[in-house]
């Protein structure tokens, strides 16, 4: 079954910056499209980003453009997501999840705070 | 942006009961939305892609339909273990994809 596995996310200052990674198994990794999602406590789904399977297209919520990068290595399937310029409210858990969000990993909570 | 808005926000059946969930578009999606279930502590689950296909693995006790801007989640009669919260999503007009503010179906 496929698997997709966050991690990367901790505790980090307003303004501060965090990669995280989701590894990804048992599927044709670099055929596809992914997806980061992320959930702040309490509250609802937000999606963050879409990247193309080659890597050439990426898209952003408002939210986060300019300050988050998506990016992906084919060859270690792997999907990064790169959070600079930090604030309160990108507290939440980040979800990588497949090009038809059929496929969730478990999640890595990162915290903004002082 | 596409707006998508879930009613009621929560609703308590028993057991057994049928559970009817709603969600309406700002705009036409065509077909193209779907229906996630979310457990505490549980990444979201796929049910219903396309309006009414139900995802691999998903019991047949839950159906979705409607096309437009008005859909219906259906779960024919509850199990203890559909007590949940569940979440619409567009995927018409992307991006954003954009996901409604959920559903919770609680326990009566």
């Amino acid at each position: 079954d496929v698997q997709l596995v966050e991690s990367g996310g901790g505790l980090v200052q307003p303004g501060g910056s965090l990669r995280l990674s989701c590894a990804a198994s048992r599927f044709s990794f670099g055929s596809f499209a992914m997806n980061w999602v992320r959930q702040s406590p309490g509250k609802g789904l937000e999606w963050v980003s879409t990247i193309s399977g080659s890597g050439g297209s990426t898209s952003y919520a408002d939210s986060v453009r300019g300050r988050f990068t998506v990016s992906r290595d084919n060859s270690k399937n792997t999907l990064y997501l790169q959070l600079n310029s930090l604030r309160a409210e990108d507290t939440a858990v980040y979800y990588c999840a497949n090009g038809w969000f059929d496929y969730w990993g478990q999640g890595t909570l990162v915290t903004v705070s002082s | 942006e596409i707006v998508l808005t879930q009613s009621p926000a929560t609703l308590s059946l028993s057991p057994g009961e049928r559970a009817t969930l709603s969600c309406r578009a700002s705009q036409s999606l065509s077909s193209y939305l779907a229906w996630y279930q979310q457990r505490p502590g549980q990444p979201p689950r796929l049910l219903i892609y396309d309006a009414s296909n139900r995802a691999t693995g998903i019991p047949a006790r839950f159906s979705g339909s409607g096309s437009g801007t008005d859909f219906t989640l259906t779960i024919s009669r509850l199990e203890p273990e559909d007590f949940a919260v569940y979440y619409c999503q567009q995927r018409s007009n992307w991006p954003p994809y954009t996901f409604g503010q959920g559903t919770k179906l609680e326990i009566k």
